[in-house]
């Protein structure tokens, strides 16, 4: 079983250009969430959303938009990429909310030059 | 403003030993907390959690105590395994006041068991 798949794994930007990182999830889950990592820091979530159509700003949304047009797919939109924005971003999906852990893709590694 | 502190960037114990990774946090509404394991590469993988309501859990070879009047939890590793080498993340959330699917990561401690 796949649970969280991110494409792509690693990206190289210019500062100005735009792309979209994708994640699916295959478990049949309501809630996901992308995060953002930096170097030495935890997690921080960038968005989230609590099913098809219904997404919400987490603690860094600046700079970033997200859709969930599909239970399984939330893609995150990066426009204008920014050198700030280079990053680890990981996608998670969970079953419920409360006590429910997390369950995280594998990440993809951004550099905006 | 961190909520969620892991104040040891890093940890090294032998293989057989036993790890104490700690965590501290300031936020009194958080009553659920979790710890993740993450290799190079990869993303966090849950590995235990304890609820407000309890002072300890034990999942194996893990076990996580609570002590909520320091707002202070840790994570036991008995005994290390070389494959434990990992970065750790301690993680809360508040499951009241609809906010309980936002958790709160610390920065992580490396664990290295030495063989």
């Amino acid at each position: 079983n796949a649970g969280v798949t991110q494409t792509p794994k690693f990206r190289i930007l210019k500062i100005g250009q735009s792309m979209t990182l994708q994640c699916t999830q295959d478990m049949n889950h309501n809630y996901m969430y992308w995060y953002r990592q930096d170097p030495g820091m935890g997690l921080k979530l960038i968005y989230y959303s609590v099913g098809a159509g219904i997404t919400d700003k987490g603690e860094v949304p600046n700079g970033y938009n997200v859709s969930r047009s599909t239970t399984e797919d939330f893609p995150l939109r990066l426009e204008l990429a920014a050198p700030s924005q280079t990053s680890v971003y990981f996608c998670a999906s969970s079953r419920r909310q409360g006590e429910s852990p997390l369950h995280f893709g594998n990440g993809t590694r951004l550099t905006v030059t | 403003d961190q909520q969620v502190k892991q104040n040891s960037p890093s940890l090294s114990v032998q293989e057989g030993r036993i790890s104490i990774l700690n965590c501290d946090y300031t936020n009194s509404m958080f009553d659920y907390f979790l710890w993740y394991k993450k290799y190079p590469a990869e993303g966090p993988t849950f590995l235990i959690s304890i609820s407000s309501i309890k002072d300890k859990n034990e999942d194996g070879r893990f076990t996580v105590f609570l002590n909520k009047s320091a707002k202070h939890l840790s994570l036991h590793i008995v005994p290390s395994q070389p494959g434990d080498s990992a970065v750790y993340f301690c993680a809360a959330s508040g499951l009241r006041g609809g906010s309980n699917y936002k958790l709160t990561f610390g920065k992580g401690t490396l664990l290295t068991v030495n063989p």
